[in-house]
């Protein structure tokens, strides 16, 4: 089983619409879980992390930890065409960070 | 956000060719990665290094080699090149590890 799972999708929606990516994972030891971006034939961009618990906001991006659950979220408001790309998330532990496959995401003009 | 540079972007290369994919860094991170990203899959890690003369090795089995003689520098090289080494190849660095910045890429393709 792997540490962390990800819907790869695709997640496909109209823009404006809220979209909701998640990831699950095993470890009660992970601290920070970050999210990416990557774009076709791109590296990640790193979008926002939380530390433990709670959420985060950040412009049309909120990320949202429930370490009861083991679950993460990535919520994005008003998405656009350009939000269309591969949403990574990944989750630090001692010395490395440990990645889901990713969901690729589509938003229709 | 970090500079970070791979070159070359693209390469093409017969079975059995030495090849040695670049990475420079402009933000004076102690911490550099190079992680291997095949389509539809995760990233994993096969090199990393907290600073100059340290290296590691990653979960992910690896048949290359990295040195980091400058802090700035992170060069990762093929000794000898394979089919099985077909793949994306992904360069960060961190200042605090968990904060990892990447280069756009190098896409190998051994034939």
């Amino acid at each position: 089983q792997k540490e962390v799972e990800q819907d790869p999708g695709p997640l496909s929606v109209p823009e404006g619409a809220i979209v909701s990516l998640n990831c699950t994972y095993s470890n009660s030891a992970f601290q920070y879980f970050m999210w990416y971006r990557q774009y076709s034939r791109k590296g990640p961009e790193l979008l926002m992390y939380t530390y433990s618990s709670g959420n985060k906001e950040d412009g049309r991006f909120t990320a949202q930890v429930d370490k009861s659950s083991k679950y993460i979220s990535l919520f994005i408001r008003d998405s656009q065409p350009s939000d269309s790309a591969t949403y990574l998330c990944a989750m630090w532990s001692n010395y490395q960070l440990i990645w889901g496959a990713g969901t690729k995401l589509i938003i229709k003009p | 956000e970090a500079d970070i540079y791979q070159t070359p972007r693209y390469l093409v290369i017969g079975t059995g060719k030495k090849i040695t994919l670049e990475c420079s860094q402009t933000m004076g991170h102690d911490k550099m990665y190079w992680y291997q990203q095949d389509p539809g899959m995760e990233l994993h890690l096969i090199h990393y290094s907290y600073g100059v003369n340290s290296t590691e090795k990653g979960d992910l089995s690896s048949e290359s080699t990295v040195s980091r003689i400058r802090t700035e520098h992170f060069p990762l090289t093929l000794e000898s090149a394979r089919p099985s080494h077909t793949s994306q190849y992904l360069c960060a660095s961190s200042r605090t590890g968990y904060e990892q910045y990447f280069g756009p890429g190098t896409r190998l393709t051994v034939t």
